[in-house]
C-alpha cells in the first residue's frame, strides 16, 4: 500500500452500537489526525497525535477516543454511537510541513 | 474566535478564469493552505502560501496578504475536471489547521 488507508469504507451502524474506523500509513508520518466533515461545515477535528503514544483532544472530541499504539495506525472508535455521528471521517498524515495527506474517508451511517 | 469564509458555491465557463476568496481571522497565522476534494473522494493539496504575494503552479495560484486576512485562489483555462470544493486552511499560533466549509466550483461548457 501507499499512502493511507481506511477501513470500512462505508458503514451502517445501529444507534448504541461500538464502532472502530481503522486508519494505516505506511509513509512514517510522526503526526495522524482524524476529522469528520459534514455538509456545510468545514473539516472539524477530532482528535490527534503528533507522535507514537500521544493524542489529544481536537475540536469535537466527546463520544471519540483514539489510540497511538505505533506510528503506522491511529484508530478511532465511537463507545455508543448516536445519529449525530452520521458522518464522513477522513483519517489524515502529515510530514511536519503542515501539509496534509488524506485517507479516502469511511462513510458512517448511525440510525 | 477562529473563522474562515469563502463563498459556498461558485459557477464558471469552461476556459474561462475564476477566482475563489478566503477571508481569515485566526489566533495566529503560520501559513494558509488550498485543497481540492472532487465529490465522494478525499482532499488533496493544491497550495502552500506563508509569504504574502502569488504562488504561481501551472494552471493554479494562490495569493496571500497577511495584514487583510485574505488569500485567493486562481484557476485559469477551466476545465471541466476542476468541478470541485476548494478548500481553505490556515495553520494557526498552535500548529492546528482550521478549515473554511469550502467552495463549491461548478464548470459549465
Amino acid at each position: 500500500i501507499a499512502g493511507i488507508t481506511q477501513a470500512p469504507t462505508s458503514q451502517i451502524l445501529a444507534a448504541g452500537r461500538r464502532m472502530t474506523l481503522r486508519c494505516t500509513q505506511d509513509m512514517r508520518h510522526n503526526a495522524m489526525y482524524w476529522y469528520r466533515q459534514d455538509l456545510g461545515l468545514g473539516l472539524r477535528l477530532i482528535h490527534y497525535s503528533n507522535t507514537a503514544g500521544t493524542t489529544g483532544k481536537g475540536e469535537v472530541p466527546d463520544g471519540y477516543s483514539v489510540s497511538r499504539a505505533n506510528t503506522d495506525d491511529f484508530p478511532l472508535t465511537l463507545a455508543s454511537a448516536v445519529p449525530s455521528q452520521t458522518s464522513v471521517y477522513f483519517c489524515a498524515s502529515s510530514n511536519g510541513t503542515g501539509e496534509l495527506f488524506f485517507g479516502e474517508g469511511s462513510r458512517l451511517t448511525v440510525l | 474566535g477562529q473563522n474562515i469564509d469563502q463563498p459556498t458555491e461558485m459557477t464558471a465557463t469552461e476556459g474561462a478564469i475564476v477566482q475563489i476568496n478566503c477571508t481569515y481571522q485566526t489566533s495566529g497565522f503560520n501559513g494558509l493552505f488550498w485543497y481540492q476534494q472532487h465529490a465522494g473522494e478525499a482532499p488533496t493539496f493544491l497550495s502552500y502560501n506563508v509569504l504574502d504575494g502569488l504562488e504561481e503552479k501551472g494552471r493554479f495560484s494562490s495569493f496571500l496578504s497577511r495584514s487583510k486576512g485574505y488569500s485567493y485562489l486562481l484557476l485559469k483555462e477551466l476545465q471541466m475536471k476542476d468541478s470541485a470544493s476548494y478548500l481553505c486552511a490556515v495553520l494557526d499560533s498552535n500548529y492546528q489547521l482550521i478549515w473554511g466549509a469550502g467552495t463549491k466550483l461548478i464548470i459549465k461548457p
